[in-house]
């Protein structure tokens, strides 16, 4: 049963402290996304890799968060310092091209 | 700034009938559209596909696209208590299949038994 596996379930941290976030998207998958959720924003994209290259990161704040995909089984989400406002679900996603096949089951990020 | 507006709801249907749920967008280049249920405190799961306008059908649920009113609706018929939950319109940002997807903030639809 193929899945996108996303760690920490889970994390509350401490403002200031940095937070890593790790996804293992399905093996075949040619895009990985990083999204954020919140009430009132909603989902919005992060940031996205096709083929493990980096395509579009301008939805993140570039002077604390950071993407990776150092290789095909892995990708991860770094923020550094995290701030409150940072609080949400992140999800993870691989699919093909345009098409978001599966998402993670997320992580909950709280940052107090 | 390109924006996929959906109505919040919450949109509440007896058991039975035919749930409609529209989504508008506002980049006329768009050309990938989709259906994603979300029940609370999971996930989003992919439930329809469409990128020519008319209407796909699959199994309960079908997908409308107009692109000339950028417009594209999601029908359920015989609705289920089971299909109550946030449903989330995504469209393309960059005009074709990039990956630069663009979601709706979700309609929640409510199934009364």
């Amino acid at each position: 049963d193929a899945r996108v596996t996303q760690t920490p379930r889970d994390k509350v941290t401490e403002m200031g402290q940095e937070v890593t976030m790790r996804c293992q998207p399905i093996l075949g998958h040619n895009t990985v996304f990083w999204y954020r959720q919140t009430m009132m924003q909603g989902l919005e994209l992060l940031a996205y890799f096709r083929n493990r290259a980096p395509l579009d990161d301008s939805g993140m704040p570039k002077d604390r968060f950071s993407a990776e995909m150092p290789d095909a089984t892995l990708a991860t989400l770094k923020i550094q310092p995290s701030e409150p406002r940072d609080s949400a679900v992140y999800f993870c996603a691989s699919g093909f091209y345009g098409e978001i096949a599966f998402f993670g089951q997320g992580t909950r990020l709280t940052v107090v | 700034q390109k924006e996929v507006e959906q109505n919040s709801g919450p949109l509440s249907v007896p058991e039975g009938a035919i749930a409609s749920l529209n989504c508008t967008y506002s980049d006329r280049g768009s050309q990938s559209f989709f259906w994603y249920r979300q029940y609370s405190g999971k996930s989003p799961e992919l439930i329809m596909s469409i990128y020519s306008n008319g209407d796909k059908e699959d199994g309960r649920f079908t997908a409308q696209l107009n692109k000339a009113s950028q417009y594209v609706s999601l029908l359920i018929r015989d609705s289920q208590p089971s299909d109550s939950a946030t449903y989330l319109c995504a469209v393309d940002g960059y005009g074709g299949s990039q990956g630069n997807l663009i979601f709706g903030k979700g309609t929640k639809l409510s199934v009364k038994p």
